[in-house]
């Protein structure tokens, strides 16, 4: 079955770089919720978006941006990266419609900035 | 806005103690309630999918009990081990919204 398609796994960027992660969700979810996880931290919920609308707004900082596609992808948008922007970044997708609305997560995107 | 809110926000025990958290949520318009496990670098896991008042769910030593009329599910840890380290997050999900609320989770720290 498929699952939840986060690219790339892997990204360095340098400080003040930009960076672009994508977010492919299981075919006919609607929904898409991005999380940050710093090194040793505990989770930190970003963004999330519903029918391509952004829903709900969490720590996501002003130099982040984001948007879900008429495909429902979604891209989350990093300038002037900082050190501290050094996470791993999970993306989750839940299905259309009437549903207890279990959530799916993809393997993540380990983002360095050196 | 829909609050879902859990408590506490963090939790130190020693291995072989057992341990409970809670998620509050609206009491109104319920649909499912979700338990996940999130260990630091991995994906998050499913742990249980609640959908009817007074729901008892187990999965080895973790359990959680659900109550729709008064907004709260439990998770109850016996015997924690080191391994149970994570942060567990819930998620509520109502009829009349496309999308689930997460609460801001409660991460356990078990000491061996």
């Amino acid at each position: 079955a498929a699952g939840v398609i986060q690219s790339p796994r892997h990204l360095i960027k340098e400080k003040r770089e930009t960076a672009t992660l994508k977010c492919y969700p299981i075919p006919r979810h609607d929904t898409v919720y991005w999380y940050q996880q710093g090194p040793g931290q505990d989770p930190q919920f970003l963004i999330s978006f519903y029918e391509k609308m952004q829903s709900d707004k969490g720590s996501i900082p002003d130099r982040f941006s984001a948007q879900q596609f008429s495909d429902y992808h979604s891209e989350l948008n990093m300038s002037s990266l900082e050190l501290g922007d050094s996470a791993l970044y999970f993306c989750a997708s839940s299905a259309k419609g009437p549903n207890t609305g279990e959530l799916f997560f993809g393997e993540g995107s380990r983002l360095t900035v050196l | 806005i829909l609050n879902v809110e859990q408590s506490p926000q963090s939790l130190h025990v020693q291995e072989g103690d057992s341990t409970n958290f809670t998620c509050s949520f609206p009491s109104s318009n319920f649909y499912a309630l979700h338990w996940y496990r999130w260990e630091t670098a991995k994906s998050p896991e499913a742990l249980f999918v609640m959908t009817l008042n007074g729901d008892e769910k187990k999965k080895g030593r973790i359990s959680a009990t659900l109550n729709t009329k008064e907004g709260y599910s439990y998770l109850y840890i016996k015997g924690s081990q080191p391994e149970d380290s994570a942060t567990y997050l819930c998620a509520f999900r109502s009829t009349n919204a496309g999308k689930s609320t997460f609460g801001d989770g409660t991460t356990l720290t078990v000491k061996p």
